[in-house]
Parts: structure tokens; C-alpha cells; sequence
């Protein structure tokens, strides 16, 4: 069971690249999330889905789009990268609609913008 | 609308010594709470949660927390600090049958002198 993964690792995108983040969950998780993560910001949310085939926007949304097709994968893509973007990425997922259960990170992606 | 706030972006202990990190949050109705830790470089982990019950919650690693409703609070606590309890430590919140969605505060770095 490995749990949440994500790839790449690292990534350095120059102005105006896209690219996609993959992400996928083995946990037979219903609900996936992006997040992005700043120095001293928090976690911000990028997207999230309830299940395949169905996404919304979280509180940061602008730059990125989102897909479900499988319950597994929940891929983030970049279509014009910005420095802006230049974050840790983070993907998680839970279960179901029940508040008491937590969400499972991945280890997250490094992207630099230059 | 849901909030969290972490005072402290840094705390400093000794080794040996009392860890002590505060959370308060905004919330219209008794939420679930959760503190996540974040070791270098890698994704979030959950160190404990509270959703009824007992206000005293134990986690991992010796880490504790206790829910103060009247204070709404959920601060964090271990009785002697350790070398490996250098991380980033994250309070979120959840309001229950609500929403789909985690908010976390901003986070709190754990330095641990020796």
C-alpha cells in the first residue's frame, strides 16, 4: 500500500512552460486535493475532487486545471507557468464526506519558476 | 467561516524541556481539529485529531492536545522535547457535516536547541 504519490520530486519550468503533476492514491480514497504550500503561508487549496469525474475550485485555482477520470489519479496542470507558481505542491486524499477523517499527504513536488 | 490561527511562526525549546504550541480557531459550530507535522522535505503526517469525546487527545510521539471549547483552543503539548521533534507543525480545522474541505493555519517551526 504505498499511499499517496506524487512525481515529479523536483521540477524548474521556465516562463510561460506548462506541465503536469501527477498524483495517485491506492487507498480507494474518494476525495483528492491540491495544495500548494509557501514559506510562513500555510497550505492553500488549490482543487479538489469529491469523486471521478467531479472537480471545484478551492481558494487559489487561478494558473492551474484539474481532472478526475479515475478515482486513482488526480493530475494538476500548469498551462502557462508564472514565477508566481513557484511552490511546494502538495497532493492528499480521504475517504469520504465525513469530517473526522484526516487527509493523506504525498511527499509533494518542488517546482521553480525561472 | 472557519479559521485557524498558530501564534508563534517559530518557537525555540531545550531539549528536555516543555513543548508547548498554541492554536485557537473561528468556528460556528464545535469542529474537528487536527495537528499535522511536517518533517524536512517531506508531505504531512497526522499527529493526532479530535472529533467528540474526551477533550484530552493523545497522538503520536508522545504529543498530546487538549480541545478548550470555552477558550477555542487545541494547543499542542509533550512534556520533554527530543532532538527528532524538529519539524513544522500545522493546526487545522473542520467543520463537521459541512464542508469538504480542511483549513490550516500557517504553521509553526519547532526549533529544538541542545
Amino acid at each position: 500500500n504505498a499511499g499517496v504519490t506524487q512525481t515529479p520530486k523536483f521540477r524548474i519550468l521556465k516562463i510561460g512552460q506548462s506541465m503536469t503533476l501527477q498524483c495517485t492514491q491506492d487507498m480507494n480514497h474518494n476525495y483528492m486535493y491540491w495544495y500548494r504550500q509557501d514559506p510562513g503561508m500555510g497550505l492553500k487549496l488549490i482543487y479538489y475532487s469529491v469523486g471521478a469525474g467531479i472537480t471545484d475550485k478551492g481558494e487559489v485555482p487561478n494558473g492551474y486545471n484539474v481532472s478526475r477520470s479515475t478515482t486513482e489519479d488526480f493530475p494538476l496542470r500548469l498551462e502557462l507557468a508564472a514565477p508566481s507558481q513557484t511552490s511546494v505542491y502538495f497532493c492528499a486524499s480521504s475517504p469520504d464526506r465525513n469530517s473526522y477523517n484526516e487527509q493523506f499527504f504525498g511527499p509533494g513536488t518542488r517546482l521553480t519558476v525561472l | 467561516a472557519q479559521s485557524v490561527t498558530q501564534l508563534g511562526s517559530h518557537v525555540s525549546v531545550s531539549e528536555g524541556a516543555l513543548v508547548l504550541l498554541r492554536c485557537n480557531y473561528s468556528s460556528s459550530v464545535p469542529p474537528y481539529l487536527f495537528w499535522y507535522v511536517q518533517y524536512p522535505n517531506q508531505g504531512l503526517q497526522l499527529l493526532l485529531k479530535y472529533t467528540t469525546g474526551a477533550t484530552l487527545v493523545k497522538g503520536i510521539n508522545g504529543f498530546e492536545a487538549e480541545f478548550k471549547k470555552s477558550e477555542t483552543s487545541f494547543h499542542l503539548t509533550k512534556p520533554s522535547a527530543h532532538m527528532s521533534d524538529a519539524a513544522e507543525y500545522f493546526c487545522a480545522v473542520r467543520t463537521p457535516n459541512r464542508d469538504d474541505k480542511i483549513i490550516f493555519g500557517k504553521g509553526t517551526r519547532l526549533h529544538i536547541l541542545p
